[in-house]
Parts: C-alpha cells; sequence; structure tokens
C-alpha cells in the first residue's frame, strides 16, 4: 500500500526558504502510474493545490506561487521535494504531499501524506 | 480560474439523518469533479471521484451525483465518524490547475 509521509523543519524565518522532502514507500516514485505532488491548507482554512510532477520531469505549479516554487524528484531516494523561496506569514500551512493516478487522468488526489506543519516567523 | 462554490458552509444534523451538499462550478467541468473528507487532526481522504464513482473502501452510504456545474454529494444516514469537513475539486485543462471549494462542515446538531 503506498505510504507518502513529509519531513522538513517545522519553523522558518520570514525571507528564508521552505525546503520539505516526502519518502514514498510501497511504491516507485519513478512510476508511470502517478503524478506526485504538494497541497498546503493554512490553520483552519481550506485546501490550496502547489504544484505536482511526473517522474520524466513535466511539472505543473500554481501559477499564484510559481515564482519562489521548485519540485523535484530523487528517485535513487525515492523522494519528492519542495523549495519555497521568500516565506511570509503567508505561507503558514500544513503541507500535504499526495499522489495522482495517471488512469484518472490527473483529475484527483488519491493518496495523501498526514502532512506537516509550517510555521513562518521570527 | 475556475471557482467551486460549496453550500452550506455548515450543516447540522443529527446521526441517523440524510446529508446533502452542494458544489457549484463557475464553468462546466463534465463529470469531472472529486469529493474528500477531512476530519480534524486528519489528511483529506478521497470519497467520489468523477462526480459519482467510490473510491476504494468507501461506504455506500456516501453517493455523488451531478454533471456540468452543479454537484452533489448525498450520505444518506449519517453515522457519528461522519461528522467532518467536505471539499469539492476540480482540475482545470489549461494551464492544468486543480482547485477546490470552501468546504463544508457537517456537524453534529
Amino acid at each position: 500500500q503506498l505510504q507518502l509521509q513529509e519531513s522538513g523543519p517545522g519553523l522558518v524565518k520570514p525571507s528564508e526558504t521552505l525546503s520539505l522532502t516526502c519518502t514514498v514507500s510501497g511504491g516507485s516514485i519513478s512510476s508511470s502510474d502517478d503524478y506526485w505532488g504538494w497541497i498546503r491548507q493554512p490553520p483552519g482554512k481550506g485546501l490550496e493545490w502547489i504544484a505536482n510532477m511526473y517522474y520524466t520531469g513535466t511539472t505543473y505549479y500554481n501559477p499564484s506561487l510559481k515564482s519562489r516554487l521548485t519540485i523535484s524528484i530523487d528517485t535513487s531516494k525515492n523522494q519528492l521535494s519542495l523549495k519555497l523561496t521568500s516565506v511570509t506569514a503567508a505561507d503558514t500551512a500544513l503541507y500535504f504531499c499526495v499522489s495522482q493516478p495517471v488512469r484518472g487522468a490527473l483529475n484527483w488526489f488519491d493518496t495523501w501524506g498526514q502532512g506537516t506543519l509550517v510555521t513562518v516567523s521570527s | 480560474e475556475t471557482v467551486l462554490t460549496q453550500s452550506p458552509a455548515t450543516l447540522s444534523l443529527s446521526p441517523g439523518e440524510r446529508a446533502t451538499l452542494s458544489c457549484r462550478a463557475s464553468r462546466s467541468l463534465s463529470i469531472y469533479l472529486a469529493w474528500y473528507q477531512q476530519k480534524p487532526g486528519q489528511a483529506p481522504r478521497l470519497l467520489i471521484y468523477d462526480a459519482s464513482n467510490r473510491a476504494t473502501g468507501i461506504p455506500a452510504r456516501f453517493s455523488g451525483s451531478g454533471s456540468g456545474t452543479d454537484f452533489t454529494l448525498t450520505i444518506s444516514s449519517l453515522e457519528p465518524e461522519d461528522f467532518a469537513v467536505y471539499y469539492c475539486q476540480q482540475r482545470s485543462n489549461w494551464p492544468p490547475t486543480w482547485t477546490f471549494g470552501q468546504g463544508t462542515k457537517v456537524e453534529i446538531k
């Protein structure tokens, strides 16, 4: 069974870079079956899609975050990474790693990590 | 950008009652809408995809319907574990982006 586990610093200072890693277990990040991505949720608020990526390098970014975003895949470690630069308090959120089945034309997110809370504060 | 509007914001019901949640899109989605359930302190869980297909392991009391711009999630008889927040979600084709509704909270009356 596919499992996703997010990790990274829980506290980031304003203007610095937020870096998170998602480790995939029970499956391969190089699989042709899935895209991999990130979704975030500010405390007490709704869900916002951030970005997703295929093992071939095809990447989609949320236009509102694109200028600050980089996601990448490390196939040797079976990991997905996220880097968000120049963070502000508005980036404080629970960050989820997700998978999207290609068979579903990427129309839904079927596996979610438990999420990792990142707080932006000095 | 496609906007999803969920209603009501909060639904106060008793166990055993029927819950009807609405999601309206600002453009036609055909059938390409998904529903998720989120309980406090947990990640969202996929319930329904392509408007009416239950995800693996989802009980039959959950059903989805609709097409175009109007969609409904129905819980036929609320169980105690169903009190949660529910989100709808869509994908836009170009540029590829994914958006969620603002959520409907189903709370115990």
